[in-house]
C-alpha cells in the first residue's frame, strides 16, 4: 500500500519562510512531486525530485531523502497569494506515471 | 490555463442515476488520468489511459468505468450514484505514460449527488 503523510494545516506570516514536510511509505518509488492547489481549483505543478537533494525554483525549493522517505517544500518570502493547499505526491511505479497524493497541507499566510 | 478541458463544470444529480464526465487532454498528450477529490480525502487516483488503452488502475469502484477514444479525449462514467460519490473529479494529462513527465490538471467537474 501507499502511505503519504503531511501536516493538515500551517499558518505563517507574510514575508517569512515556511517548510512543509512530507513523509512517505510506498511499495515503490520513482519520484516525488509537489503541487499547489487553491480552493476549488486545479492542482498546479510546483516541483519534482527523483534524486536526493535540493531543487530550487525561485521562491520555492524542494528537498528529498529517499533513504528516510522524506521530502519538504520550502517557501520563501511568503506572499498572501501563497495561501493554498500544498500536495505531496509520489510516483510509486517504474513504468507508470500515476501519482499517489497525500491529503495536502493547507497553508494560511497572515499579514 | 493548463490546456486540459473538462465538461461539465458542475453536475447535480440524484442517487441511483448515471452521469458521464468528459475530458480533453492537452494537445499532443497521449496519457489521461482521472482523480477523485472528496472533502475529507486527498486526491485519489482512479484510472489511467494511454493512447486508448487502460494503463493503470487505482481505487476505482466497479460502478465507475472510463474509456479513451481515438481522438484521445476520455470519459468517466459513474453509475448507481450514491451520496458519497459527491466530489470534485479531476482529469490530468501528460505526454507519455511513464518517464519524467508532470501531469497537467483540468479545472475539474464538481459532482453533487442529492
Amino acid at each position: 500500500g501507499q502511505n503519504i503523510d503531511q501536516p493538515t494545516e500551517m499558518t505563517a506570516t507574510e514575508g517569512a519562510i515556511v517548510q512543509i514536510n512530507c513523509t512517505y511509505q510506498t511499495s515503490g518509488f520513482n519520484g516525488l512531486f509537489w503541487y499547489q492547489q487553491h480552493a476549488g481549483e486545479a492542482p498546479t505543478f510546483l516541483s519534482y525530485n527523483v534524486l536526493d537533494g535540493l531543487e530550487e525554483k525561485g521562491r520555492f525549493s524542494s528537498f528529498l531523502s529517499r533513504s528516510k522517505g522524506y521530502s519538504y517544500l520550502l517557501l520563501k518570502e511568503l506572499q498572501m497569494k501563497d495561501s493554498a493547499s500544498y500536495l505531496c505526491a509520489v510516483r510509486a511505479q517504474t513504468g507508470a506515471n500515476n501519482l499517489f497524493f497525500g491529503t495536502g497541507t493547507r497553508l494560511t499566510v497572515i499579514p | 490555463d493548463s490546456g486540459v478541458t473538462q465538461t461539465p463544470k458542475h453536475l447535480i444529480t440524484a442517487t441511483g442515476q448515471r452521469v458521464t464526465l468528459r475530458c480533453s487532454p492537452r494537445s499532443g498528450d497521449l496519457s489521461v488520468y482521472w482523480y477523485q477529490q472528496s472533502l475529507d480525502q486527498g486526491l485519489q487516483f482512479l484510472i489511467q489511459y494511454y493512447n486508448g488503452e487502460e494503463r493503470a488502475k487505482g481505487n476505482i469502484l466497479e460502478r465507475f468505468s472510463a474509456q479513451q477514444f481515438p481522438d484521445l479525449h476520455s470519459e468517466l462514467n459513474l453509475s448507481s450514484l450514491e451520496l458519497g460519490d459527491s466530489a470534485l473529479y479531476f482529469c490530468a494529462s501528460s505526454p507519455r505514460d511513464a518517464g519524467l513527465y508532470e501531469q497537467f490538471f483540468g479545472p475539474g467537474t464538481r459532482l453533487t449527488v442529492l
